[in-house]
């Protein structure tokens, strides 16, 4: 059971970049890291997915260390818009499974 | 693309009735179909696993008899909610994936609020 560990809340301001990391020891060798945010009373939005490395798209990038046991989304300069919790989720692998961990509140300030 | 649509977004009843909740895949083939529960303030539980055309799997302490899952196609999934009692009030969420590789990622339905009275 990859499991996730997330600051429960992050507070910022407008334009400055966001960091939020994610801690996953158990994590599989096939797994993958998801993130994805969401809006009160709506379904979680795909933000960025990766295996190691970098991964950079139009929104945000995820960075992933060797060992694979973190990973970290940072959101380039926030608007309150961005105002939403934020989960990382790893695969099951073999298993097709997903937990939820708690997520992180991230709120941005004017 | 990888739109999921879910429906109704919102039901009121009353104690003792049966809900269905449809969870579609607009422009895709869904391998596999994930429900989920969330209460207020609270993450996400996966309730259950649907593959198309066999049982679902459920997951530890989540009643089948209670939560009907029924996945008849590639592109459509539903969740029954068998006398619901106030305490199955809660907000429902459905995704699907294409494929089953850990490197697809989930596409989530906008969840219907289920408030039984």
């Amino acid at each position: 059971l990859a499991k996730t560990t997330q600051p429960i809340s992050m507070d910022s301001y407008e334009g400055q970049e966001v960091n939020i990391t994610c801690s996953h020891n158990n994590i599989a060798t096939n797994d993958y890291i998801t993130w994805y945010q969401q809006f009160p009373s709506q379904g979680p939005r795909f933000i960025i997915q990766g295996y190691k490395t970098k991964v950079t798209n139009e929104v945000a990038s995820l960075f992933i260390p060797a060992d694979r046991k973190s990973s970290t989304l940072s959101l380039p300069r926030v608007s309150l818009s961005d105002t939403a919790v934020y989960y990382c989720l790893v695969g099951e692998g073999n298993f097709n499974k997903f937990y939820f961990g708690s997520g992180t509140k991230l709120n941005v300030k004017p | 693309g990888a739109v999921v649509s879910q429906h109704p977004s919102w039901v009121i009843c009353k104690s003792g009735t049966s809900v269905k909740i449809e969870c579609r895949s607009l422009d895709f083939q869904a391998t596999t179909m994930f429900w989920y529960r969330q209460f207020p303030k609270q993450s996400l539980m996966l309730m259950a696993t649907s593959n198309e055309g066999s049982k679902a799997t459920y997951e530890q302490g989540v009643e089948k008899d209670k939560f009907l899952i029924n996945h008849a196609s590639l592109t459509l999934s539903t969740l029954t909610v068998t006398s619901a009692h106030p305490e199955d009030s809660s907000f429902y969420i459905c995704s699907a994936r294409i494929g089953t590789g850990s490197f697809q990622p989930q596409h989530f339905g906008d969840g219907t609020r289920l408030s039984i009275l």
